[in-house]
């Protein structure tokens, strides 16, 4: 069963703007992950919050995460066409457990 | 770049056939996994190794073995094809470093397709 869900499923916006996707997930975690996926690629990793952190920055990436709602959200500033691709988010749970859970993805087009 | 390579990149296999992936590693990671991704599932772990031969179930491991006979190499059978078995699959191994989590690093993708 899927940990994470992304929302919005789909999200278009022009060069230049702000992109915030959100994660909601189910059960406790260790850390929650997001990664990026373009067009007929694997996916690659961005970046990673712990539990105990409630904001992370990475370049023009800026990650949240509120454990009480267990909800996450991910925000690209000054996006680029060059952004376009799915985003994940991933969850490990706690437990120690080796298994990373993925969401369903959001899927960013950014217009030039 | 953590040394991931899948094979075959691209099948084409009939109902009922026999079809092994193959995702070879070059880093000696002990953790590797396959994932399949559909539309509106996102990706789903059919089955990890934890070493060689030890493996686990994921979510969708119905219709799917693996095996690991060597640190590098690790197989997924689809023992008779099935066109929901119609998928893009994805290997990937694990690193944990310094603190931080069990971060995720894939292959590029096996296009596989059921007729």
């Amino acid at each position: 069963s899927q940990q994470g869900e992304e929302d919005p499923q789909a999200l278009s916006i022009q060069e230049g703007e702000n992109a915030t996707m959100n994660c909601s997930y189910k059960t406790s975690i260790n850390n929650l992950q997001w990664y990026r996926q373009n067009s007929g690629r694997g996916l690659v990793h961005l970046i990673l919050i712990r539990s105990n952190e409630r904001e992370k920055h990475s370049g023009r990436l800026r990650v949240t995460l509120d454990t009480s709602k267990k909800s996450s959200s991910l925000l690209i500033t000054a996006s680029r066409a060059a952004d376009t691709a799915s985003y994940f988010c991933a969850t490990e749970t706690q437990g120690g457990s080796e298994k990373l859970v993925f969401g369903k993805g959001t899927k960013l087009t950014v217009n030039p | 770049d953590a040394g991931i390579t899948q094979s075959p990149r691209h099948k084409v296999t009939e109902t009922g056939t026999p079809v092994t992936l193959r995702c070879h590693q070059t880093e000696n990671h002990r953790y590797m996994y396959w994932y399949r991704q559909d539309p509106g599932h996102g990706l789903r772990l059919i089955h990890y190794s934890y070493g060689v031969k030890d493996t686990d179930k994921g979510e969708v491991s119905d219709g799917y073995s693996v095996s690991r006979s060597k640190t590098e190499d690790f197989l997924l059978t689809l023992e008779s094809a099935t066109s929901s078995q119609t998928s893009v699959y994805f290997c990937a191994i694990s690193r944990r470093s310094g603190g931080q989590g069990n971060t995720i690093y894939f292959g590029e993708g096996s296009w596989l397709t059921v007729v």
